[in-house]
C-alpha cells in the first residue's frame, strides 16, 4: 500500500517560515493537496494541485512537489496558523493521508 | 449556509450496520464533483472511506472495500455510506466532503474542498 509520510510536529517562531514536509514513493508524480484542520473544527482546504491555492488562502501559504517530497511552507507565520496539517494524494484511485503534523508557533 | 450536513444515528452497536447520510445543498450532486467520505478517531489522522460519481461509479479504500458500500440519490441530493459488521476501532468523527477539479478531471486530480462539519459516531454495546 502507499503511504504519506509527515513529522509528527513543526514549531515556528511567529513571523518566521515553517515549513512542513510530506513524503511518498514517487510523490512528485501526483498531486499533492494539503489541510488544515484546526481543534474541533472540520479540514480546511489550504493548497491544491500542488501549489494552487484557494480563494480566501492567504499568500503566507505555498506549496511544492518534486521527486518524493511535498512541502507546505507558511511564510510569515501567524499564531492563527496553529493546527494540524495534513497532506493527501491518489494513489490508483485511493485516497492517501498523510499522518499529518501539529504545528506549534510559539 | 450549510452545504454539507452529515445525519445518522451516533450510537452503533458492535457487529451492527453504521448508516450516514450526507445531504448537499446549494449545490447539484449531478454536477461534475466526486463526493467522499473521510473519518477521524478521536486524536487521529484522516482515513478517506471512499468516494462515489453520481453516475454510481464508486472508489473504495481497499482496507476497508469488504465492509463498505457508497452511493447517490439524486432525487434528494443526498449520497450515503454503510459500514457494516463495525467494531470499536469504526468510533471516529465521519466527514462528508466534495472533490473539486477541472470539469472532466478523473479522481486522482481531485482534491477536497468542501467538508461537513462531522458526525460522531460510537461504536459501544
Amino acid at each position: 500500500s502507499y503511504d504519506l509520510t509527515q513529522p509528527p510536529s513543526v514549531s515556528v517562531s511567529p513571523g518566521q517560515t515553517a515549513t512542513i514536509t510530506c513524503s511518498g514513493h514517487k510523490l512528485g508524480d501526483k498531486y499533492a493537496c494539503w489541510y488544515q484542520q484546526k481543534p474541533g473544527q472540520s479540514p480546511v482546504l489550504v493548497i491544491y494541485q500542488d501549489t494552487k491555492r484557494p480563494s480566501g488562502i492567504p499568500e503566507r501559504f505555498s506549496g511544492s512537489n518534486s521527486g518524493n517530497t511535498a512541502t507546505l511552507t507558511i511564510s510569515g507565520t501567524q499564531a492563527m496558523d496553529e493546527a494540524d496539517y495534513y497532506c493527501q494524494a491518489w494513489d490508483n484511485s485511493t485516497g492517501i493521508f498523510g499522518g499529518g503534523t501539529k504545528l506549534t508557533v510559539l | 449556509q450549510v452545504q454539507l450536513q452529515e445525519s445518522g444515528p451516533g450510537l452503533v452497536k458492535p457487529s451492527e450496520t453504521l448508516s450516514l447520510i450526507c445531504t448537499v445543498s446549494v449545490y447539484s450532486i449531478r454536477s461534475d464533483y466526486y463526493w467522499g467520505w473521510i473519518r477521524q478517531p478521536p486524536g487521529k489522522g484522516l482515513e478517506w472511506i471512499a468516494s462515489v460519481y453520481h453516475s454510481g461509479s464508486t472508489y473504495y479504500n481497499p482496507s476497508l472495500k469488504s465492509r463498505v458500500t457508497v452511493s447517490v440519490d439524486t432525487s434528494k441530493n443526498q449520497f450515503s455510506l454503510k459500514l457494516s459488521s463495525v467494531t470499536a476501532a469504526d468510533t471516529a468523527v465521519y466527514y462528508c466532503a466534495r472533490s473539486n477539479g477541472v470539469y472532466g478531471d478523473q479522481i486522482s486530480d481531485r482534491y477536497f474542498d468542501l467538508w461537513g462539519r462531522g458526525t460522531l459516531v460510537t461504536v459501544s454495546s
